[in-house]
């Protein structure tokens, strides 16, 4: 079954440096999203893709935040600047035509 | 309006038993309504789903009921086992829009 993966696993940064975050949505899919989860906390809406440009953002997702899709295959989120409150599980997904969406396993970021 | 509201925040029920995970919506526009299942440290991952054509979908121990003009769905699970305990998110969007996510409901199930 196709899956969608993400790298790191587990990515440790000090406060005020940069991290990005890379994801392999699943081939054929169109729509790509991020998602966070702050620990113990709901999944949060950050930002979704389509056709190479981002097609809605939350308020989460402010100047900090950026995403690109640079070759076709790779989907990556950018943080600028991190700050202790960004510390989370930072989930990718894509979806399908029929609707389904596949999450990825999840990067977990903690700033120092 | 976009908003997903599940209840409740925690259940505890014995094996065996019913689990029973409920969710209201707002948006009239959503047409399709997943639920996810989470272990620690992993992603969430699909369950079931459903579309508002249906009243009611059934998965092995795991139905989804849907009532349109309530707008609310829910998730029931049979003959609960220790396994299935996990955290249950429900969703909503509609096609190609971002899923939006209840608040999630912890479940845990007593040997």
């Amino acid at each position: 079954e196709p899956e969608v993966t993400q790298t790191p696993s587990h990515q440790v940064t000090q406060m005020g440096q940069e991290v990005i975050l890379r994801c392999v949505p699943i081939s054929n899919h169109l729509y790509f999203y991020w998602y966070r989860q702050i620990l113990g906390q709901k999944v949060e809406f950050l930002v979704s893709f389509y056709n190479n440009e981002i097609s809605e953002k939350s308020e989460i997702f402010d100047d900090q935040f950026s995403v690109e899709r640079p070759d076709g295959s790779n989907f990556t989120l950018k943080i600028r600047s991190t700050k202790l409150e960004d510390s989370a599980m930072y989930f990718c997904a894509s979806l399908g035509l029929a609707g389904v969406g596949y999450f990825g396993p999840g990067t977990r970021l903690t700033v120092t | 309006q976009q908003q997903v509201k599940q209840s409740p925040q925690s259940l505890i029920v014995q094996k065996g038993g019913i689990s029973i995970i409920n969710c209201a919506y707002e948006n009239t526009a959503f047409d399709y309504f997943p639920w996810y299942q989470q272990f620690p440290g992993k992603g969430p991952a699909l369950l079931i789903a459903i579309r508002p054509d249906v009243s009611e979908k059934k998965e092995g121990r795991f139905t989804i009921s849907f009532n349109k003009s309530a707008k609310q769905f829910s998730l029931h699970i049979m003959d609960s086992q220790p396994g299935d305990s996990a955290t249950y998110f429900c969703a909503a969007n509609n096609q190609g829009g971002k899923l939006i996510f209840g608040q999630g409901t912890e479940l845990s199930v007593k040997p």
